[in-house]
Formats: C-alpha cells, structure tokens, sequence
C-alpha cells in the first residue's frame, strides 16, 4: 500500500541531545512537509522541500534541521538548540503538478517529550 | 497579521444543525485552499478542498470561498455527534516556484445531542 509512514511513534529526548525524526513516503511525490502542533494548537510549517536536495525554512525553522537526499525520505532532527521540543510533530507530502493535486498527505506523527 | 486566521473556538452546536467555520488569508495571491478534520492525537484528514469562488457541496459538507474578501468557510448540515473534532483550514501561499501550505490554528467544533 502507497503511505507516508513515521516512526518512531513516541520519542524521548535528553537535555542537550540531538534526535532525529523519520518520514519515508512511497507515493512518489515531489513535495514534503514537517509540521509542529502543540496542544490545542494548529500546525505550524518547519521545513518544507519541493526538489531533492533543496528545502527551505517555515515559519518556524530555528533549532531544527532537515536533509533531502532522496525523493522518498525527509528527516528532521531536533537540535539541542531548540529549548521546547515538546510537542507532536507531522510529516506530510503532495504532489506539484497542478493545484488540484495539492493536497497533503499525513503521516501518523512523532509524539516527542523531553526527559 | 497571520497568514492564515480562524476562531479558536469551541464552537458549540447542537446536533442536526448547521455548523459554519470561517477563515480568513492574508496571500491575495493564493488559489488553493483546503478544509482538513483532525480527531484528537489522530492526523489531519482532507475534507474538502476549494480552488474557484462561489460554493462547492460535499455531502454534508459546503466549502464557500470569496477572494474578494479572502475568505473561505465550511458549513456542516445536519451535524452528527462524529463531527465533534478540530476543523484547520490550510491554504496554499506563494508561487509555483516556492510554494508552502500554511494552516490556520484550528476551530475546535463540539456537536451537542
């Protein structure tokens, strides 16, 4: 089955500590997002990438980092910069071809909590 | 100014009304826009999605879009008690080459029996 899959499902960071957020999608799409929700928040755009091998920064992108490499995957990590990290954490993809094939497609989330 | 704006809510409504959820953008130049539902802990869904002015029927569902005043809104007939979630708006902001879909903070929408 095409998806977007995430892991892990919950995350546990250290003070201090640099984690690393998976996001593999299959359905061979050009576009992928991270996304940050805090409780009872909407969600606020990290990084965003269009192409392999160029991203570019949301509206909230200090304290995290993000790699394109290849089509299928686009990690996040959460550097020790980031002072509050807590929070749940989204990845989605789209296709670019035309605007009725914008829509995004979630991944199930990464629940990250600081220890 | 936020880029994408609605009410927080709770928005209370009882069940077999009408709920309307409003947005407002600030991208004049903006041609998408999307309704999405998210239960809680759960991802966000797709529920409709909006590209010309004037209304577009789902269902129960009705997406309203007006440029003009950069303004979109959602309305629910018949409201069931399964309504009960979190409503985004999200809309596309941009141009081809840079293009990012940004989210409204959510109206939080409770269906009372």
């Amino acid at each position: 089955d095409g998806g977007i899959t995430q892991s892990p499902k919950y995350l546990f960071r250290k003070e201090g500590q640099n984690v690393t957020l998976s996001c593999e999608q299959n359905l061979n799409h050009d576009a992928m997002y991270w996304y940050r929700q805090d409780p009872g928040q909407g969600l606020r755009l990290i990084y965003y990438s269009q192409i392999v091998n160029d991203f570019q920064k949301g509206d909230i992108a200090e304290g995290y980092s993000v790699s394109r490499e290849k089509k299928e995957s686009f990690p996040l990590t959460v550097t020790s910069a980031q002072k509050n990290p807590t929070a749940f954490y989204l990845c989605a993809s789209s296709h670019l071809e035309a605007s009725t094939n914008e829509k995004l497609f979630f991944g199930s989330g990464t629940q990250l909590s600081v220890l | 100014q936020k880029e994408v704006e609605q009410n927080s809510g709770p928005l209370s409504v009882p069940e077999g009304a009408i709920a309307s959820l409003n947005c407002t953008y600030s991208d004049r130049g903006s041609q998408s826009f999307f309704w999405y539902r998210q239960y809680s802990g759960k991802s966000p869904e797709l529920i409709m999605s909006i590209y010309s002015n004037g209304d577009k029927e789902d269902g129960r569902f009705t997406a309203q879009l007006n440029k003009a005043s950069q303004y979109v809104s959602l309305l629910i007939r018949d409201s069931q008690p399964s309504d009960s979630a979190t409503y985004l708006c999200a809309v596309n902001i941009g141009d081809s080459s840079a293009s990012k879909i940004i989210f409204g903070s959510g109206t939080r929408l409770s269906i009372r029996p």
